[in-house]
């Protein structure tokens, strides 16, 4: 079975400082595509990044930018330059090449950026 | 270009009763997902659509809960009789192909008590 863990339920972090989230999963499969989606309180989920399994180089978009170990099955997001706007619950998910897109999901990370 | 949209935004029913929610896909998405997030714990993928057709409902609890997209459009979710244990937040999703990014909406809070 396909499972994704988050073992960071809580964390904050200083405005304009960095910090990384953990996502952990585990599938026998070899092709997948990797995500972490961004809840803000109260507003819908967005997708944050996105990364494809069979890609070696790590997925970046503007401050986000991802670290992935597919022999550790690992995948963390790092954000740089935290702004007050990126407090949201962050959710790391993945889903197998083969299937119909389905999402499965680890139990998210709530952050708080600080003034 | 309006987003996903899902009704009632929070419904509480008493143990027994029937609740109907409903998702509204961005235009043109065939793909509509429903998950669903039980308190403290992870989502869970419930069933796809593509267009009308159910393509995957392996996430289904159990029989209480009835899926529909009548037309390929708006797609509803009914639970009859609900149960305490369906308490939860319920996430509609879309996206143009199966492989495309999902376009969530913001939820429908189910409260049973």
């Amino acid at each position: 079975a396909q499972t994704v863990t988050q073992s960071q339920p809580e964390m904050s972090v200083q405005e304009a400082e960095t910090v990384t989230l953990s996502c952990t999963y585990d599938t026998s499969e070899s092709n997948y595509y990797l995500f972490w989606y961004k809840q803000p309180p109260s507003r819908q989920m967005i997708l944050v990044i996105r990364q494809e399994a069979y890609k070696q180089q790590n997925a970046t978009e503007n401050r986000f930018s991802v670290n992935f170990q597919k022999a550790a099955k690992s995948f963390s997001l790092k954000i740089s330059d935290s702004q007050l706007g990126d407090t949201a619950m962050y959710f790391c998910a993945f889903t197998l090449s083969s299937n119909t897109g389905k999402l499965i999901f680890g139990q998210g990370t709530t952050l708080q950026v600080k003034p | 270009e309006a987003g996903v949209t899902q009704f009632p935004s929070h419904s509480v029913i008493e143990k027994g009763q029937t609740v109907t929610l409903r998702c509204d896909p961005i235009s043109g998405h065939d793909n509509l997902y429903w998950y669903r997030r039980v308190m403290g714990k992870e989502i869970k993928f419930l069933l796809h659509f593509v267009k009308e057709s159910k393509q995957d409902e392996s996430g289904m609890p159990n029989n209480r809960f009835l899926a529909e997209r009548t037309g390929g459009t708006y797609s509803t979710l009914k639970v009859q009789p609900a149960e305490l244990e369906d308490s939860g937040v319920y996430f509609c999703a879309s996206s143009h192909g199966s492989r495309s990014e999902q376009y969530f909406g913001p939820g429908t809070r189910l409260t049973v008590t």
